[in-house]
């Protein structure tokens, strides 16, 4: 399994803003996912963030809305830019273990855009 | 495009019942099938997963998959106020790069 370390926990911002999400696993992996759920849906996959390459988005996100960083192995960052009220939602940093591909995740970032 | 449906629900089961939650997928291929639990508020944790044909138990979970009628289902057994929650099920996507395809999660509610 893996442990994912995933901040800010939750947070209010102004429409027009940005706020930045920071994952951290303890481990080392190739791929990280973001995910976007919001309220009473399922996850609606972001992007896939690779070590060394630009993220690869879902159809529906790009990267001037959604800027993803990926530095290292075991860290990246979620961008989401300019944000309106429709932006509010719970966004999810998650990896597949080592052997398979269940996934695991950080414990999810709950933004509210005012 | 490979696709997971659940039933959205709710359902709703009382306390000590068995609690049956179904999934279908549309890729013949798919191999293996994942069952997470959501909790208002938190992430999706995983507590099952299934590769072969037939049952899988733990615990009071047993997961059941059928891959000629591309079917997996979940039960719980003497169902708990505490299973109280959305169980979100998945299977791989195409390809080597470990996307998973997601249900859009059936809420079930015990009921004391």
């Amino acid at each position: 399994s893996a442990v994912i370390s995933q901040k800010p926990s939750r947070d209010i911002c102004q429409r027009g803003t940005s706020l930045t999400i920071q994952c951290q696993v303890d481990s080392q992996v190739t791929m990280m996912f973001w995910y976007r759920q919001q309220p009473g849906q399922s996850l609606t996959l972001i992007a896939t963030a690779n070590q060394g390459s630009e993220a690869t988005y879902e159809s529906g996100f790009v990267i001037d809305k959604f800027p993803i960083s990926r530095p290292n192995l075991t860290f990246s960052t979620l961008t989401v830019s300019n944000m309106s009220p429709e932006d509010s939602s719970i966004y999810l940093c998650s990896v597949t273990g080592g052997g398979g591909t269940e996934a695991f995740f950080g414990q999810g970032t709950r933004l509210t855009v005012v | 495009q490979k696709e997971v449906e659940q039933n959205s629900g709710p359902l709703s089961v009382p306390e000590g019942a068995i609690a049956s939650l179904n999934c279908t997928y549309s890729d013949r291929g798919s191999q293996s099938f994942f069952w997470y639990r959501q909790y208002s508020g938190k992430s999706p944790e995983l507590i099952m997963f299934i590769y072969s044909n037939g049952d899988k138990e733990d615990g009071r979970f047993t997961a059941q998959l059928n891959k000629a009628s591309q079917y997996v289902s979940l039960l719980i057994r003497d169902s708990q106020p505490s299973d109280s929650a959305t169980y979100l099920c998945a299977a791989p996507g195409a390809g080597n790069n470990r996307k998973l395809i997601w249900g859009l999660g059936t809420s079930l509610a015990v009921n004391p």
